[in-house]
C-alpha cells in the first residue's frame, strides 16, 4: 500500500548549520510532494512543494530535491535559525485526481542558538 | 483573511457522548478533509469531500461521520466517542492541484 518513510525522527543542529530531512515513497503514480512545517500548538503550514516534472525547487533558505527513479525526496534548510525549530512533515500526492495526501511521520527539528 | 477555522479548539468529554467538531473555510475550496494526528503516526486521513454532498472514507474512518451540505462547512461527528479517539484533529481544505491548508487543530480527550 501507499507509504511514506521519513528520516530522521529528530534532528538537532547549531544555528547557522544546514538541516536535511529525507523521505521515501512507494507509489510510483505519485507526482506531488509537499512539505509542511508545524509549530507548537498550530496546524501544519505548507512551506514548499515540488511536482514530478521538476528535480529541484528553491525558495530562499529552503530547497526540495526529488529523485523519481529512487522514489525519494528531501528538504534542505540552509543557515538555520531558531525560528526554524518545528516539526516537519513530508507528503506524497497523486497530483490532483483525488487531492489525497499520504504523510510521513514527521521530523522534530531543534535549532540550538 | 483566508483561513480554515475549527471549533472547539479543546474538548474533554466522556465515552458515548455524541459530539461535533465544526470546520469552516472561506477560500471557496471544493476539497475538504479531516485528519487525526497521533504521536509517531503522523497525520492520517479520516474522511474527505471533493464537493458538496460528496464524501468518502479516508484511511481511518471507523467511529466517525461527516457531512458536506454547504461548500464552506465540513463538520466531523463522533456519534459514540471512545478513549481511542483521543487525538489531535485537523481540518484542511484545498483547490484542485493538491495544496491543502490546515486549520489550527482540535485537541479531543475522551475519558
Amino acid at each position: 500500500g501507499e507509504n511514506v518513510e521519513q528520516h530522521p525522527s529528530t534532528l538537532s543542529v547549531q544555528e547557522g548549520d544546514s538541516a536535511v530531512i529525507k523521505c521515501t515513497y512507494s507509489d510510483s503514480a505519485s507526482n506531488y510532494f509537499p512539505w509542511y512545517k508545524q509549530e507548537l500548538g498550530k496546524g501544519p503550514q505548507l512551506i514548499i512543494d515540488i511536482r514530478s516534472n521538476v528535480g529541484e525547487k528553491k525558495d530562499q533558505r529552503i530547497a526540495v530535491t526529488l529523485n523519481k527513479t529512487a522514489k525519494h525526496f528531501s528538504l534542505h534548510i540552509t543557515e538555520t535559525q531558531p525560528e526554524d525549530s518545528a516539526v516537519y512533515f513530508c507528503a506524497e500526492g497523486d497530483g490532483g485526481a483525488t487531492n489525497k495526501l499520504i504523510f510521513g511521520t514527521g521530523t522534530l527539528l531543534a535549532v540550538q542558538p | 483573511e483566508a483561513q480554515v477555522t475549527q471549533n472547539p479548539r479543546y474538548l474533554i468529554t466522556v465515552t458515548g457522548k455524541k459530539l461535533t467538531v465544526t470546520c469552516s473555510q472561506n477560500m471557496n475550496h471544493e476539497y475538504m478533509s479531516w485528519y487525526r494526528q497521533d504521536p509517531g503516526l503522523g497525520l492520517r486521513q479520516i474522511y474527505y469531500s471533493m464537493n458538496v454532498e460528496v464524501t468518502d472514507k479516508g484511511d481511518v474512518p471507523e467511529g466517525y461521520k461527516v457531512s458536506r451540505k454547504e461548500k464552506r462547512n465540513f463538520p466531523l461527528i463522533l456519534e459514540s466517542p471512545s478513549p481511542n479517539q483521543t487525538s489531535l484533529y485537523f481540518c484542511a481544505s484545498g483547490a484542485s492541484g493538491d495544496t491543502q491548508y490546515f486549520g489550527p487543530g482540535t485537541r479531543l480527550t475522551v475519558l
